[in-house]
């Protein structure tokens, strides 16, 4: 089973580009969500998704965007990256079905922007 | 909001006990997590804890108590694959997580 899957593992990339982080899952999990993970801060909620078709903002929405046009797929774009976007980027789901509530994480996109 | 803390580092020898403290203010709570991470992996699901106690899963036990706002994860019997970060996350209202710092715990031999 894959679980959760993203892309690329890692990337460099010049200030004031654009790009987009992939993340699939195959668990047909109803939430997703997008971390960011910086020395010393811990995991940071970038943007989440409750279900297909509805997003929200985390506490540190600013300069990316998502979009949930299916239950697997939960794309985050970076329109015009900035160094202090340099950081590990987790994707996660939850079945949000039981009080559990796990979530899953991918492993993780290392991004580095100069 | 939430203000989660826990201690930066920890080490211990193999074999041994090993408790990290967890304290948490919360606008609204609705559940505990804990999760372990080793170096340049995701994190993985340990434990969770809803009600007040003790819930225990092989080597490791978690304690909650919502009073307090205080939780703890207790890993016996230490080995050396223990070596990592231990991540609290408290769980509010709308079913969103807030983590701590971590806890990077070291085991010697």
């Amino acid at each position: 089973t894959a679980g959760i899957t993203q892309a690329p593992t890692s990337q460099i990339l010049a200030a004031g580009r654009s790009m987009t982080l992939r993340c699939t899952q195959d668990m047909r999990h109803n939430a997703m969500y997008w971390y960011r993970q910086d020395l010393g801060l811990g995991l940071r909620l970038i943007h989440y998704s409750n279900t297909a078709g509805t997003t929200g903002k985390g506490e540190v929405p600013d300069g990316y965007s998502v979009s949930r046009a299916n239950t697997d797929d939960f794309p985050l774009t970076l329109a015009s990256a900035v160094p202090s976007q340099t950081s590990v980027y987790f994707c996660a789901s939850s079945d949000s079905s039981g009080s559990a509530d796990t979530q899953y994480f991918g492993p993780g996109t290392r991004l580095t922007v100069l | 909001g939430q203000n989660i803390d826990q201690p930066t580092e920890m080490t211990a020898t193999e074999g041994a006990i090993v408790q990290i403290n967890c304290t948490y203010q919360t606008s609204g709570f609705n559940g505990l997590f804990w999760y372990q991470q080793h170096a340049g992996e995701a994190p993985t699901f340990l434990s969770y804890n809803v009600l007040d106690g003790l819930e225990e899963k092989g080597r490791f036990s978690s304690f909650l108590s919502r009073s307090k706002g205080y939780s703890y994860l207790l890993l016996k019997e230490l080995q050396m694959k223990d070596s990592a970060s231990y991540l609290c996350a408290v769980r509010d209202s709308d079913y969103k997580l807030s983590f701590g710092a971590g806890t990077t715990v070291t085991v010697r031999a």
